[in-house]
């Protein structure tokens, strides 16, 4: 029962190099997000998504790029990465949303520093 | 819109203290309310949680009742241990959106001493 996993764990990047951030669940949730967790910032909704095919932007979306070609894949691209984006990302993922109490739960994290 | 305020840390206890975290919030909606944890080093673990006014939830001793007329959820434990070391997040899920989101606070860190 894996859950939600992450890859990678920890990465570093030059300034301008591309990378992409693998999300994957197995527990067939419909809703899937991803989120930066900085240091007072709390967690800051990048982009997330409702269903295969589809995304939609969150709080700070800049900088960034997603696909959800699967239904169990989210992926996070940086195309250019800058050092602001120097963060530890969390992929959550939840099933549709009008259940009671729908819950969230959340991959171990991606550690990304860019020089 | 939507919005979770709690309390800033850090929070140092000392070993079978008492333990409250402050959380209150900002709802269009009827919302689900939740505390997260976060251990060093790893993601975020649901801890507890309530969806209607008046609900407790409860979980490895700690307890949070969900109160609608002072919108608050705050966290309580009656005796804190050494592994409850960690940071903790009140954030709340409006059941009515569509969009399914979270909303968080900025955590507060627990440091507790032997």
């Amino acid at each position: 029962n894996a859950g939600v996993t992450q890859t990678p764990k920890f990465r570093v990047l030059k300034t301008g190099q591309s990378m992409t951030l693998l999300c994957a669940q197995d527990m067939n949730h419909e809703y899937m997000y991803w989120y930066r967790q900085d240091p007072g910032m709390g967690l800051r909704l990048i982009h997330y998504s409702v269903g295969e095919g589809t995304t939609a932007k969150g709080e700070v979306p800049d900088g960034y790029n997603v696909s959800r070609l699967k239904k169990q894949n989210f992926l996070l691209g940086l195309e250019s990465a800058a050092p602001s984006q120097t963060s530890v990302y969390f992929c959550a993922s939840s099933l549709l949303t009008g259940g009671r109490g729908t819950e969230a739960f959340f991959g171990q994290g991606t550690r990304l520093t860019v020089v | 819109g939507d919005s979770v305020t709690q309390m800033e840390g850090p929070v140092t206890l000392s070993e079978e203290a008492f333990l409250t975290i402050n959380c209150t919030y900002t709802a269009t909606g009827y919302p689900s309310l939740f505390w997260y944890v976060q251990y060093p080093g790893e993601g975020l673990q649901l801890l507890l949680k309530a969806t209607k006014a008046d609900d407790k939830g409860s979980n490895k001793g700690f307890e949070a009742t969900y109160r609608k007329e002072t919108t608050s959820f705050h966290l309580e434990k009656g005796s804190v241990q050494v592994s409850d070391s960690a940071v903790y997040f009140c954030a709340l899920r409006d059941r009515g959106s569509t969009l399914g989101r979270l909303y968080f606070g900025r955590g507060t860190q627990l440091t507790v001493w032997p």
